[in-house]
């Protein structure tokens, strides 16, 4: 039982380049969630899914998009990479129910973008 | 707008005595509140929740106070232990989201 798993761990962009974020679990969880950490910001929500093929904006969507094709996996992409979102990015999940708040954590990702 | 405080970027207390981390929000919104524990190079870890329909709950050597009037969380680790120090996120929920503090560095002495 791997629980949540993030690929890559590490990347550096060009400024302008595209990449994608992959997040999958194994816990047969209905949310999953995108975050990002800045220094001094504490976790800021980017996007977030509350089961198979839906997708929702959080507090930070800008410059983002996401895809969950597969109850699995969690996609995050970033189409034209800037400087602003060199961050540590975390991925989340939960299981379904009222309070989806005890979330389970992937290990981050931690991109620069020069 | 910050709806989660937590004004105490860091802690330091010594083995053996009560840890005390402190949080304030302002969305009246929120019903769950949680605190996450992180180490370096790590994902954050759940670690102890309330609702908000209570003013304490308690699991160990941890417990969460809920002061609902005051808007104001606080987490107690008694005794403290060297495993605890790392970073401790406060975090809010409502509408299947939550919200983060920026987190309190907590260091445990010898």
């Amino acid at each position: 039982n791997a629980g949540v798993t993030q690929t890559p761990k590490f990347r550096v962009l060009k400024t302008g380049q595209s990449m994608t974020l992959l997040c999958a679990q194994d816990m047969n969880h209905e949310y999953m969630y995108w975050y990002r950490q800045d220094p001094g910001m504490g976790l800021r929500l980017i996007h977030y899914s509350v089961g198979e093929g839906t997708t929702a904006k959080g507090e930070v969507p800008d410059g983002y998009n996401v895809s969950r094709l597969k109850k699995q996996n969690f996609l995050l992409g970033l189409e034209s990479a800037a400087p602003s979102q060199t961050s540590v990015y975390f991925c989340a999940s939960a299981p379904w129910g009222p309070n989806p708040y005890e979330q389970y954590f992937g290990p981050g990702t931690r991109l620069t973008v020069t | 707008d910050q709806q989660v405080k937590q004004n105490s970027p860091s802690l330091s207390v010594q083995e053996g005595r009560i840890s005390i981390l402190n949080c304030d929000y302002t969305n009246s919104m929120f019903d769950y509140f949680l605190w996450y524990k992180k180490y370096p190079a790590e994902g954050p870890t759940f670690l102890i929740s309330i609702s908000s329909i209570k003013d304490k709950n308690e699991d160990g050597r941890f417990t969460v106070f809920l002061n609902k009037s005051a808007k104001h969380l606080s987490l107690h680790i008694v005794p403290s232990q060297p495993g605890d120090s790392a970073v401790y996120f406060c975090a809010a929920g409502t509408a299947s989201k939550l919200t983060f503090g920026t987190g309190t560095r907590l260091q445990v002495t010898l």
